[in-house]
């Protein structure tokens, strides 16, 4: 009963490829987000969606596109992949926007652009 | 532009003793620490928290100080036990704006306490 979950787990495919990563959280919260975590392991947030809003969007290439179609869904497509968005991507959910309230990650998906 | 380091890549300890992982801000807006636990092939977990009104926060054998004019934060365990080996990450929220509920993570910290 995993609380935060994505699909794939390992991702590997070619330059200039469309890819899809998704997420799902059982917990019902309300705030989803994508992290990613980049060769030099720092954790960036790009998006965030409340309540299927958008409500943050780092300076993240318009190549990137999340789409949220509930609440419980946050997916990350991908579109004419480059080596450099080789990155593990991790989704997380938290229960309102307040900085006090605790976001829970999934497991992440390691994407290899080669 | 590192708004939350964490200049530790690495720390050992023996099992029993204290581990104590340091995090320094350079964004004096931030108002909320957060630590977060990581094993490998997981996502991070949450830890503890503090609010910059407090200058420390405590549970069980984690506890979490703040020394705001210093702008430095540190987690201190204690004791350490083998299954806290882990990744620790930093991270920061605050500031003006819509989006104060934004974490910003440092590069994290690999603790390995040694049986």
């Amino acid at each position: 009963d995993t609380a935060v979950s994505q699909t794939p787990k390992y991702l590997v495919t070619q330059m200039g490829n469309d890819k899809s990563i998704k997420c799902e959280q059982n917990l019902g919260h309300d705030t989803m987000y994508w992290y990613k975590q980049d060769s030099k392991k720092f954790l960036k947030i790009m998006f965030s969606y409340n309540n299927k809003e958008l409500i943050i969007n780092e300076t993240v290439p318009n190549r990137f596109s999340p789409k949220s179609p509930d609440k419980a869904h946050l997916n990350l497509h991908i579109n004419s992949l480059e080596l450099g968005d080789s990155a593990v991507y991790f989704c997380a959910s938290s229960q309102g926007i307040r900085n006090s309230n605790e976001q829970f990650f999934g497991p992440g998906t390691r994407l290899t652009v080669l | 532009d590192q708004q939350v380091k964490q200049n530790s890549p690495s720390l050992s300890v023996q099992e029993g003793r204290i581990s104590i992982l340091n995090c320094d801000y350079t964004n004096s807006m931030f108002d909320y620490f957060l630590w977060y636990k990581k094993y490998p092939a997981e996502g991070p977990t949450f830890l503890i928290s503090i609010s910059s009104i407090k200058d420390k926060n405590e549970d069980g054998r984690f506890t979490v100080f703040l020394n705001k004019s210093a702008k430095h934060l540190s987690l201190h365990i204690v004791p350490s036990q083998p299954g806290d080996s882990a990744v620790y990450f930093c991270a920061a929220s605050g500031g003006s704006g819509g989006s104060n509920y934004k974490l910003t993570f440092g590069k994290g910290t690999l603790l390995t306490v040694n049986p």
